[in-house]
């Protein structure tokens, strides 16, 4: 079973930051947050992770709050091309899996 | 470089017939996964290899058999395809398994599997 549970679906306006919530109640202390998306029919692709600190890149920013029970995926200016499945994943340690949830359909509209 | 690759894009199978799936890197990745993903569904792990020459299962390896002879490839082996085999099949590599920096999964663009 999936330890992530998110919005089923969310909308965003092209230009503004998408906010994608993630509860992860049951993380334990050494495993990761990751957020992966999927744009429709293609691979999974990767978009960030972290422990228990804010991380960002070139692609999005992850906030965890400081219990680690939960987190925000923030994309600053959302773009028609944002339009995709986001899943946030609870890392398992052993052996690299993924396991991934439901995720939320982000739709970005202009 | 390609990334991660995948042959056929596209089959249909009658039950009963068998196939195998290709993945193939060239990041010279350690860890490589086989995932399948049903309609309005997350992947969910079918095998996985943490180097060459080994396979562990993963949620979902019924049906399915993998082999990892040399590390940029990896197969799926269908040996009696079922109509519950009907899916999308991903495959992804790693750099290595354990958390954190390196961990991240590339994904190849999948395969359209239809089994009737």
């Amino acid at each position: 079973d999936a330890k992530t549970t998110q919005p089923p679906s969310m909308d965003c306006a092209e230009g503004r930051a998408a906010n994608l919530p993630c509860n992860h109640s049951t993380i334990s202390g050494n495993e990761y947050v990751y957020w992966y998306r999927q744009i429709h029919s293609q691979g999974p692709q990767y978009i960030i992770h972290g422990l228990k600190n804010n991380e960002t890149n070139e692609m999005a920013s992850l906030i965890i709050t400081e219990d680690r029970k939960s987190s925000t995926l923030i994309l600053p200016h959302a773009t028609l091309r944002d339009t995709a499945v986001y899943y946030c994943i609870v890392r398992d340690n052993q052996g690299g899996k993924l396991i991934f949830g439901q995720g939320t359909e982000l739709s970005v509209k202009p | 470089n390609a990334g991660v690759t995948q042959t056929p894009k596209f089959r249909v199978l009658k039950t009963g017939q068998s196939m195998t799936l290709l993945c193939a890197q060239d990041m010279n990745h350690e860890y490589m996964y086989w995932y399948r993903q049903d309609p309005g569904m997350g992947l969910r792990l079918i095998h996985y290899s943490v180097g060459e020459g080994t396979t562990a299962k993963g949620e979902v390896p019924d049906g399915y058999n993998v082999s990892r002879l040399k590390k940029q490839n990896f197969l799926l082996g269908l040996e009696s395809a079922a109509p519950s085999q009907t899916s999308v099949y991903f495959c992804a590599s790693s750099p290595h398994g354990g958390p954190g920096a390196g961990s991240e999964q590339f994904f190849g663009p999948g395969t359209r599997l239809t089994v009737l």
